[in-house]
């Protein structure tokens, strides 16, 4: 069964730092799609930044960027240059094969930028 | 702002009632799924409808249902009530047939409270 680990509950990071957020994943299935979403306070989930399974370089989407080590099953998420903003839940998930197109996520990680 | 609209945004019902929930999709989506998001969990994959009619379904019972419009509109209905059915719903539109990397846009989600 596909699963997406997130093994950091909480993250702290000064304004203007970068910071690493981690996910590693699980599946049999060669063709899969990984995801990472923003959850503010607000509920509302952001897309963040897609990587494809099949993609030969890491994604990069403004100051975020896509860390994939597909050996590792590791997809982390590299965000530049924190802003204060960017405070709020972040999750990784995966899109799993098949007829549906369900989304299958992590617990979370939860960001704080400090002044 | 996704285009994604959910009503309404708070909800309080008792054990045992039941409850609708509803979404407008993002225009020209023609698939709209569900999740429930418990405290401090990631979201959990409900069910997802393509062209009005149920094409998957995550690990919930029954009593958890749901219907899409011609207009891509959708509703989540919960029938009798329990106390671990209080969470976040979100409501996630998208395009299927566009690829893997198709994202979903989710709306700010119904935080429903049972008690």
């Amino acid at each position: 069964a596909q699963k997406i680990t997130q093994t950091q509950p909480g993250m702290f990071v000064q304004e203007k730092e970068a910071v690493t957020l981690d996910c590693t994943y699980d599946t049999s299935d060669p063709s899969y799609g990984l995801f990472w979403y923003k959850q503010p306070s607000s509920g509302e989930m952001i897309f963040l930044i897609y990587q494809g399974s099949y993609d030969q370089q890491n994604a990069t989407e403004g100051r975020y960027s896509l860390n994939f080590q597909k050996a590792r099953k590791s997809a982390n998420l590299v965000i530049s240059a924190s802003q204060l903003g960017d405070s709020a839940m972040y999750f990784c998930a995966m899109r799993e094969v098949g007829n549906t197109d369900k989304l299958i996520f992590g617990t979370g990680t939860r960001l704080q930028v400090f002044p | 702002e996704t285009g994604v609209t959910q009503s309404p945004t708070h909800l309080i019902k008792t054990r045992g009632q039941q409850v609708t929930l509803r979404c407008s999709s993002q225009s020209g989506h023609n698939t709209v799924s569900w999740y429930q998001q418990a405290l401090g969990q990631g979201p959990q994959f409900i069910f997802q409808y393509y062209r009005e009619e149920e094409n998957g379904r995550g690990n919930f019972p029954p009593r958890f249902s749901g219907l899409q419009f011609p207009n891509y509109s959708s509703e989540l209905n919960v029938n009798a009530l329990e106390l671990d059915d209080s969470a976040l719903y979100l409501c996630a539109s998208s395009l299927v047939g566009q690829g893997m990397g198709t994202e979903a846009f989710f709306g700010q989600g119904t935080r429903l409270t049972v008690v």
